[in-house]
């Protein structure tokens, strides 16, 4: 059963332009939803995070939209990037159980 | 100086040989990771210790065997290797408690490939 499922699978962006990649979870009692962003041959960093108090949350051209009653949060990349290229997991965890449940990853191009 | 360290990079070796991965993280974290990620890039956690007791063990075969011998440091020993277990395997570390949940550092993971 995935618990986090993330969509699209892949997504092509122009410079410029808007990325939004789409998450939905199962588990009520998650309470934090981090994004992370991968680059080939790294590790997953942590981008942003939210908590279900809040609706929204922006850290410079990166905004997490969380709507606690559809059970679902998105990612928004504004005036996207080349060096934006990259794959995006969205994850979600709950109280101190110290697991991060990931989605499956979209794979962003971010055309010049 | 990188927070979490994880040695070998690379590693390729036979099927049935025994291998162990080492993590090492610099950033005073109470809980560590590890975590695979699979051809298709998916990210599933393996195992997470905290205060170098083990307090998440999914269901991974018995083969993968975790030991922390202090906080710092988290390795992974895999015996009998399988094709199937070529993967990248990341350590990770966050520290515990309200308010820092979720946020998992990253090592730079360890590509494993089992011919």
């Amino acid at each position: 059963q995935q618990q986090v499922k993330q969509s699209p699978q892949s997504l092509i962006v122009q410079k410029g332009g808007i990325s939004i990649i789409n998450c939905a979870y199962e588990n009520t009692a998650f309470d934090y939803f981090p994004w992370y962003q991968q680059f080939p041959g790294k590790g997953p960093a942590l981008l942003i995070a939210i908590r279900p108090d809040v609706s929204e949350k922006k850290e410079g051209r990166f905004t997490i939209s969380f709507n606690k009653s559809a059970k679902q949060f998105s990612l928004h990349i504004m005036d996207s990037q080349p060096g934006d290229s990259a794959t995006y997991f969205c994850a979600a965890s709950k109280g101190s159980n110290y697991k991060l449940t990931f989605g499956k990853g979209t794979l962003l191009t971010v055309n010049p | 100086d990188t927070a979490v360290s994880q040695t070998p990079k690379y590693l390729v070796t036979q099927m049935g040989n025994d291998k162990s991965i080492k993590c090492e993280q610099n950033l005073g974290h109470d809980t560590m990771y590890w975590y695979k990620q699979d051809s298709k890039k998916f990210l599933k956690i393996m195992f997470s210790y905290n205060n170098k007791e083990l307090i998440i063990n999914e269901t991974v075969p018995n083969r993968f065997s975790p030991k922390s011998p202090d906080k710092a440091h988290l390795n992974l020993h895999i015996n009998s290797l399988e094709l199937g277990d070529s993967a990248v395997y990341f350590c990770a570390s966050s520290q515990g408690g309200e308010g820092a949940r979720g946020e998992a550092f990253f090592g730079q993971g360890t590509r494993l490939t089992v011919v």
